[in-house]
């Protein structure tokens, strides 16, 4: 089965401090893509960051990075500087090329909360 | 360039009723995948269309159906509302055989279902 588990509901973090989003999942394929989305209240998803399994070294995107542990099937999110406009659901997900269409799997979802 | 474009945001149907949830997909984009996100979870695949074809579908019953017209925008059909149906309903396009090589969705802002 493909699952995705975020086993944080809610987190809070101070504004300019930095905070960890978990994530951990499950697939047996080796060729698969990692992705952070963030959910404003706008609705709109919009990337955060993305990680290619085969690739070891972790992505980074300003003052979004990730922790990838492929053994572990674990792919963390740490949000540095935390600004207001961070306050959000956050997603993490993943992709299996060629698996049934090509399907996103998504977790249940962490809201973040920066409080100024 | 322009998004991925939602119509309507909001609905009310009945029980019973059938619904009609409408995407433009990005210029360019001729691949477009529909997702169910229910309250307080991630996104759930619906199926996925590649040039007017269905190409893949999730574990939702036949009553949820598709449609992509030549230009790529497309329509979500919902026979037979069930107050479970209830939720916000994502568009999300990408390029051409761009999943294959993990590459992100571009989402709409949805559409909020509220069957009563």
């Amino acid at each position: 089965a493909q699952t995705v588990t975020q086993s944080q509901p809610e987190m809070s973090v101070q504004e300019a401090e930095t905070v960890t989003l978990s994530c951990t999942y499950d697939t047996s394929e080796n060729n698969y893509y990692l992705f952070w989305y963030k959910q404003p209240p706008s609705r709109q998803m919009i990337l955060v960051i993305r990680q290619e399994a085969y690739k070891q070294q972790n992505a980074t995107e300003n003052r979004f990075s990730v922790n990838f542990q492929k053994a572990a099937k674990s792919f963390s999110l740490k949000i540095s500087d935390s600004q207001l406009g961070d306050t959000a659901m956050y997603f993490c997900a993943f992709i299996t090329p060629g698996d049934g269409g090509n399907q996103f799997y998504f977790g249940t979802g962490t809201s973040l909360t920066v409080i100024p | 360039e322009t998004g991925v474009t939602q119509s309507p945001t909001h609905l009310i149907k009945t029980r019973g009723q059938q619904v009609t949830l409408r995407c433009s997909s990005q210029s360019g984009h001729n691949t477009v995948s529909w997702y169910q996100q229910a309250l307080g979870q991630g996104p759930q695949f619906i199926f996925q269309y590649y040039r007017e074809e269905e190409n893949g579908r999730g574990n939702f019953p036949p009553r949820f159906s598709g449609l992509q017209f030549p230009n790529y925008s497309s329509e979500l059909n919902v026979n037979a509302l069930e107050l479970d149906d209830s939720a916000l309903y994502l568009c999300a396009s990408s390029p051409d055989r761009g999943l294959l090589t993990g590459e992100k969705l571009f989402f709409g802002s949805g559409t909020q279902l509220s069957v009563l």
